[in-house]
């Protein structure tokens, strides 16, 4: 049974540019959450995403901006990059309804932007 | 404002000993709290959660205990083996639309077990 996955593993990007990373959640998972995770500190929620739709969303800008599909995988789009979105992001997937609200996480995207 | 608390930046414990981890929120709404496990160049790992209608987890090795009037948890890992040295977060969520909410995480605790 596959675990999260996330491409690319690593990306470096310029200042302005724009960036997509993708998510595929774990099998029978249809809830997808994205984080930033900055060096030493714990990951920050960017949005979560369930039935194609954002359903909840953390405290980032609007250029942060994301997808699901219907086989439930994700985008994260971010626009104009600044040398502060360099972070690992993280994709995590939930299985909901039965009582565990466990969030399984990918290996992470790292970004570094120039 | 963190509403998720690891005080300790690190912990460095004697294999076979007990590593005790500590957190605090601030937040009366977190219903559900769980610690993940986070080594280098991969993403965190679910250790275990408990529920805030129970007081203590059980998994093993890993023992999770919940005083609510506190606001403080922590992680218990009796034995310690020189594996478990990894950096450890504490998360919660609260109850959002029907639903259980995001993460909320502190900064982590780094754990080193020596030989």
């Amino acid at each position: 049974d596959a675990g999260v996955t996330q491409s690319p593993t690593h990306l470096i990007k310029t200042r302005g540019q724009q960036v997509t990373l993708r998510c595929s959640p774990k099998s029978g998972h249809d809830t997808v959450s994205w984080y930033q995770q900055a060096l030493g500190q714990g990951p920050q929620f960017i949005f979560q995403y369930y039935e194609e739709e954002e359903r909840q969303r953390g405290n980032f800008p609007d250029r942060f901006s994301g997808h699901q599909f219907p086989n439930y995988s994700s985008e994260l789009n971010v626009n104009a990059l600044l040398l502060g979105d360099s972070a690992l992001y993280l994709c995590a997937s939930t299985l909901p309804g039965q009582g565990r609200y466990e969030q399984y996480f990918g290996p992470g995207t790292r970004l570094t932007v120039t | 404002d963190q509403q998720v608390k690891q005080n300790s930046p690190s912990l460095s414990v004697q294999e076979g000993r007990i590593s005790i981890l500590n957190c605090d929120y601030t937040n009366s709404m977190f219903d559900y709290f769980l610690w993940y496990k986070k080594y280098p160049a991969e993403g965190p790992t679910f250790l275990i959660s408990i529920s805030s209608i129970k007081d203590k987890n059980e998994d093993g090795r890993f023992t999770v205990f919940l005083n609510k009037s506190a606001k403080h948890l922590s992680l218990h890992i009796v034995p310690s083996q020189p594996g478990d040295s990894a950096v450890y977060f504490c998360a919660a969520s609260a109850r959002y639309g029907g639903s259980q909410g995001n993460l909320i995480f502190g900064k982590g605790t780094k754990l080193s077990v020596k030989p």
